[in-house]
């Protein structure tokens, strides 16, 4: 069983619509999460940490919920350039601590 | 100025080879790692130096070898190359060990293609 499972996609917006990718993680240990951004053969980048009480960052808005062990990211008015692969990311929580546990990334496209 | 760097970008080359991989950063940060993302898309870590000591190393074989000479370069060399073996190799670096409260910050990766 992997780590962090995550919605494969792709998905193919228009520009403007409202877009939700999710994961769920194993270890209940866990306690940092994080989405992380990869453009096509580029580097993966934070986009924002995701916070128990949820946090939102402009257009994007992430959730937790420990219970489920399930993580989301919501993102608003979609622009041209949120077209990217979006990676969720889990720390590895006791014996694991110090490990990042990527996804396999849900692909978004938006088009105009 | 690039904060993590990484050298070659484009490595291909025939099984059986040795080859390595340089990275550095300027960010003034404690910890590095090496990732591995296959043709599946998953990023796996592989290694992790902290202060030029080696504190993760995960099931990753022995024909790869981490040197960090010092806290701000963290190399990584291949024996014997395998088919297997090709990916995008990401550097990445964080300030502290934990992985999990840190930023880690990716360098461009490098493209290896095992003939």
């Amino acid at each position: 069983r992997k780590e962090v499972e995550q919605d494969p996609g792709p998905f193919n917006v228009p520009e403007g619509a409202t877009v939700a990718f999710n994961c769920t993680y194993s270890n209940s240990a866990s306690q940092s999460f994080f989405w992380y951004r990869q453009d096509c053969r580029k580097e993966p980048k934070l986009l924002m940490s995701v916070y128990s009480s949820g946090n939102e960052d402009g257009r994007f808005t992430a959730q937790l919920n420990r219970a489920s062990q399930y993580i989301s990211l919501l993102i608003r008015d979609s622009k041209l350039s949120d077209s990217a692969t979006y990676l969720c990311v889990v720390n590895g929580g006791g014996s694991t601590l110090g490990r990042l546990y990527f996804g396999r990334g849900t692909q978004l496209t938006v088009w105009p | 100025d690039t904060a993590v760097s990484q050298t070659p970008k484009y490595l291909v080359t025939q099984m059986g080879n040795d080859k390595s991989i340089k990275c550095e950063q300027n960010l003034g940060h404690d910890t590095m790692y090496w990732y591995k993302q296959d043709s599946k898309k998953f990023l796996k870590i592989m290694f992790s130096y902290n202060n030029k000591e080696l504190i993760i190393n995960e099931t990753v074989p022995n024909r790869f070898s981490p040197k960090s000479p010092d806290k701000a370069h963290l190399n990584l060399h291949i024996n014997s190359l395998e088919l297997g073996d090709s990916a995008v190799y990401f550097c990445a670096s964080s300030q502290g060990v934990s992985g999990g409260a840190d930023t880690q910050y990716f360098g461009p990766g490098t493209r290896l293609t095992v003939l």
